[in-house]
């Protein structure tokens, strides 16, 4: 079955340490998308691709960046990490035709910054 | 500013009785939408959408109204069952189709009672 994956689940790193989070999928899909969810703010988008070579900005993208090299893979890249970057991370892809935008997302990242 | 906002941030519900869920937004631009579930330590799921040229859409026990002029959406889980306590997100999406990605509300969390 094709899916997405996140990985590590769970990172505990000190400020200033770069941090790379790896999210991988297997739909084939040419969409992907970064997001973090605190609480009391939902889900907020931090990087998209549209495919191999394209990244882009999204609402909360100061401090972040992405990389796309292949259709299946999207690491989210900390520099150096902050206690404000401290949060929850979801991966998420979608194929987006057919004028839908459904996303799939993986299982989550856990991320405390010390 | 919120774009799109769930102003519940909880509802309790009893088992086999209708659950109500609201959603509000403010971008004039969205044109689809979707809700999806969320589990403790795991990815939000998708649940349901709904494209701005209908009012309803249905799916099982979840049914999904859009009020265009009023810029109100709401999701009716009908009867509501214990597997179904968990955070709903709503999110829409502009351009339709396109790779742009969600904007989320914060969430409600729905508890069904035994």
């Amino acid at each position: 079955d094709a899916e997405i994956t996140q990985s590590p689940r769970h990172k505990i790193t000190e400020t200033g340490r770069q941090v790379t989070l790896a999210c991988h999928q297997t739909w084939n899909h040419n969409n992907m998308f970064w997001y973090r969810q605190d609480l009391g703010h939902g889900l907020r988008l931090i990087h998209y691709s549209y495919g191999v070579q394209d990244t882009n900005k999204g609402e909360v993208s100061d401090g972040y960046s992405v990389s796309r090299s292949n259709t299946e893979d999207l690491p989210l890249t900390l520099e150096s990490a902050a206690s404000s970057q401290t949060s929850v991370y979801f991966c998420a892809s979608s194929d987006g035709g057919g004028g839908e935008n459904i996303q799939y997302f993986g299982a989550g990242t856990r991320l405390s910054v010390l | 500013d919120q774009q799109v906002k769930q102003n519940s941030p909880s509802l309790s519900v009893q088992e086999g009785r209708i659950s109500i869920l609201n959603c509000d937004y403010t971008n004039s631009m969205f044109d689809y939408f979707l809700w999806y579930k969320k589990y403790p330590a795991e990815g939000p799921t998708f649940l349901i959408s709904i494209s701005s040229i209908k009012d309803k859409n249905e799916d099982g026990r979840f049914t999904v109204f859009l009020n265009k002029s009023a810029k109100h959406l709401s999701l009716h889980i009908v009867p509501s069952q214990p597997g179904d306590s968990a955070v709903y997100f709503c999110a829409a999406s502009a351009f339709g189709g396109g790779a742009d990605g969600l904007t989320f509300g914060k969430g409600t969390h729905l508890i069904i009672q035994p």
